[in-house]
């Protein structure tokens, strides 16, 4: 079947680095994606990986290995603001997402 | 400028009443997506649509129905709402062709009570 496995929760402190990691199986693949939601609000996209490695922009890296399954997003120099939901996707050989429970992240003073 | 947009926001309703969510975009896009997200899920795909007339089921699409009369719209119908289906609904839609980098830009979300 399909999966997509990341941690529920994690607390960082502000000024921090802290990386979410993203384990998936999926049926074929075409991509992953990192997504940001506030409480609240809706998902806002934050970066696509397709091939291996790491794609940085600003504050925000993400990384892929498509051998391993396996994705990390990285978030640099940590402000308040950063607390939110961090969903995971990847798309499948159909082009549908197939989507990660997502991970909380609490930024502490 | 181009947004995407749903109503009601908030919405409470009886078990057995029929309800249509409405989503609405400005960006001229071809596809359109409806998700469910409930605590402790991923986002769950319940209909989608690439283009006029065309649309298709997604995992969780029993009880559910769409149309897709124009490029704008996507209303949702839930044909008899049940408890179970009490959730906060997304409508998404990403431009173009198919292919792996489109992303997907979300609406405000729908929070729907059935009692």
């Amino acid at each position: 079947g399909q999966n997509i496995d990341q941690p529920t929760e994690m607390t960082a402190t502000e000024g921090a680095i802290v990386q979410i990691n993203c384990t998936y199986q999926t049926s074929g693949f075409n991509g992953l994606f990192w997504y940001q939601q506030h409480a609240g609000e809706a998902p806002t996209f934050l970066s696509y990986n397709v091939l291996d490695g790491l794609e940085e922009k600003g504050r925000f890296s993400s990384f892929l290995s498509r051998s391993k399954g396996y994705s990390y997003l990285l978030l640099k120099e940590l402000q308040m603001k950063d607390s939110a939901s961090y969903l995971c996707a990847a798309m499948d050989s159909n082009y549908q997402l197939i989507w990660g429970a997502g991970t909380k992240l609490i930024i502490k003073p | 400028d181009a947004e995407i947009t749903q109503s009601p926001r908030h919405k409470i309703t009886e078990t057995g009443r029929q309800v249509t969510l409405a989503c609405h975009q400005t960006w001229n896009h071809n596809n359109m997506f409806w998700y469910r997200q409930d605590l402790g899920h991923g986002l769950r795909l319940i209909h989608y649509s690439y283009g006029v007339h065309d649309t298709n089921k997604g995992e969780v699409s029993d009880g559910y129905s769409v149309s897709r009369s124009n490029t704008e719209d996507l209303p949702l119908t839930l044909e008899s709402a049940a408890s179970s289906q009490t959730s906060v609904y997304f409508c998404a839609s990403s431009p173009g062709e198919i292919s792996g980098g489109n992303e997907q830009f979300f609406g405000p979300g729908t929070r729907l009570t059935v009692l």
